[in-house]
């Protein structure tokens, strides 16, 4: 079976400082990996995903992240965050073959500070 | 575009009754998925729907919880006799079908309190 961990359950950053959220997961499959946002009061929104090809992967608001397989990691960074950029982050993994469902890790709450 | 929505949006019940929580997935889409955020945890897959079809179940935690999906359009998810660790919020979500890697799209989910 597959899980994801992403170890920080909080992190707190100031303004216009760089930021990285780290994702790892362990599947014994070839996987599809993902980050979503959950803002307050909110549904989740896709920010990226790795399908394949490039492991560098560009998103939504700024944010990149890198799929690295030997360290089977997908951690989540972006340059310069902004006070809006507070909220709850989410990695996922889904399986090749899987039917689409996908393992989500505990979430990440950024927290930016001024 | 209408997103997925969900209703209601809070539903706070008394522990041994049954609640019915509603998913309406975008238009199109013919998969759909129940997710479960309790307060410290990640999400929790449930069940999802193909069509009308539900080909995996396999993380209804008991026998109390069911859901059907009518018409391959909305969904409603059922717990019968509610225990106070089924509080959580429930996210439902749709794609365009189960190939993956089809990107799902939440709705704002339930939030069930059972006292």
């Amino acid at each position: 079976a597959q899980s994801v961990t992403q170890l920080d359950s909080q992190v707190p950053v100031f303004e216009e400082a760089p930021v990285e959220l780290r994702c790892n997961y362990s599947s014994s499959v070839s996987v599809y990996l993902f980050w979503y946002v959950q803002y307050p009061n909110q549904g989740l929104q896709l920010l990226l995903k790795y399908l394949s090809g490039s492991t560098l992967v560009k998103g939504i608001n700024g944010f990149e992240a890198e799929f690295n397989k030997s360290q089977t990691s997908f951690h989540l960074r972006k340059p310069s965050v902004h006070i809006s950029d507070t909220a709850e982050y989410f990695c996922a993994v889904g399986l090749t073959g899987g039917g689409n469902k996908l393992t989500f890790g505990t979430g990440t709450q950024l927290k930016v500070e001024l | 575009g209408a997103g997925v929505s969900q209703s209601p949006s809070n539903k706070v019940t008394e522990k041994g009754k049954d609640v019915e929580l509603r998913c309406d997935p975008i238009s199109g889409h013919t998969a759909l998925y129940w997710y479960r955020q309790s307060l410290g945890q990640g999400l929790e897959f449930l069940i999802y729907f193909q069509g009308n079809s539900a080909p995996d179940k396999s993380g209804l935690p008991s026998d109390r919880f069911s859901a059907e999906r009518t018409g391959g359009s909305v969904s409603t998810l059922t717990i019968q006799r509610t225990q106070q660790e089924d509080s959580a919020v429930y996210l439902c979500a749709s794609s365009l079908g189960t190939s993956d890697p089809n990107e799902q799209f939440f709705g704002p989910g339930t939030r069930l309190t059972v006292l």
